[in-house]
């Protein structure tokens, strides 16, 4: 059964600051890892997306990184702004379940980034 | 452009009260829904799999007797909770699977709040 950990689970950091946040994950069988962010209350939206075949994938300011070996991932935000604060979650694909596999969801870092 | 609805966007009822919440694929049809629930301060975690023309898969835990899944046609699956109590107030969303990329693109959630 795969389990996904996040750390940390709350920061707090000045704008401006570059920051990582971490996902572990312990089955390695994965066929893709996805970052997604969370304002409250509402749903998620898909940051980066890393098939397992990747090492990583970049948009902006964010950059996903994915070591399968070690069962980890990082998400590493540039200059840090207030309007990153948000909840981020990693979520690992397995096979299971149905022909599309099943999501497991990490408890998520929760981000604020005050000005 | 969202892929995924979901209506109602938020539902308060008393307990003892049965809700329906609807989750619909406004670009391709959707042989396949997955049912998500978020409990506050937690995160995602599969409840069931919604297979068009056949029966609802549940995850381990989850009464499939109270939580009742209808995947009638290919672009609409709806989640109806029956017998509702406060502690099934909670966040639900589901969620659209894409093979290709092996991704799900999630509904904007209905936040269920039971009297």
């Amino acid at each position: 059964k795969q389990e996904v950990t996040q750390i940390p689970a709350a920061l707090s950091v000045p704008e401006g600051e570059n920051l990582v946040l971490n996902c572990s994950f312990t089955d390695s069988a994965i066929y893709n890892l996805q970052w997604f962010r969370q304002d409250p209350g509402k749903g998620l939206t898909s940051l980066l997306l890393i098939q397992s075949s990747q090492r990583e994938q970049t948009s902006g300011r964010l950059n996903a990184s994915l070591d399968k070996s070690s069962g980890r991932s990082t998400l590493y935000i540039a200059a840090s702004q207030p309007g990153d604060s948000a909840t981020y979650l990693c979520a690992a694909l397995n096979a299971g379940g149905t022909s599309y596999g099943k999501l497991t969801f990490g408890q998520g870092t929760i981000l604020t980034v005050h000005p | 452009g969202a892929v995924v609805s979901q209506h109602p966007s938020w539902v308060i009822c008393k307990s003892g009260t049965s809700v329906k919440i609807e989750c619909r694929s406004l670009d391709f049809q959707a042989t396949t829904m997955f049912w998500y629930r978020q409990f506050p301060k937690q995160s995602l975690m599969l409840m069931a799999t919604s297979n068009e023309g056949s029966k609802a898969t549940y995850e381990q835990g989850v009464e499939k007797d109270k939580f009742l899944i209808n995947h009638a046609s290919l672009t609409l699956s709806t989640l109806t909770v029956t017998s509702a109590h406060p502690e099934d107030s909670s966040f639900y969303i589901c969620a659209k699977p894409e093979a290709g990329r092996n991704e799900q693109f999630f509904g904007p959630g209905t936040r269920l709040t039971v009297l």
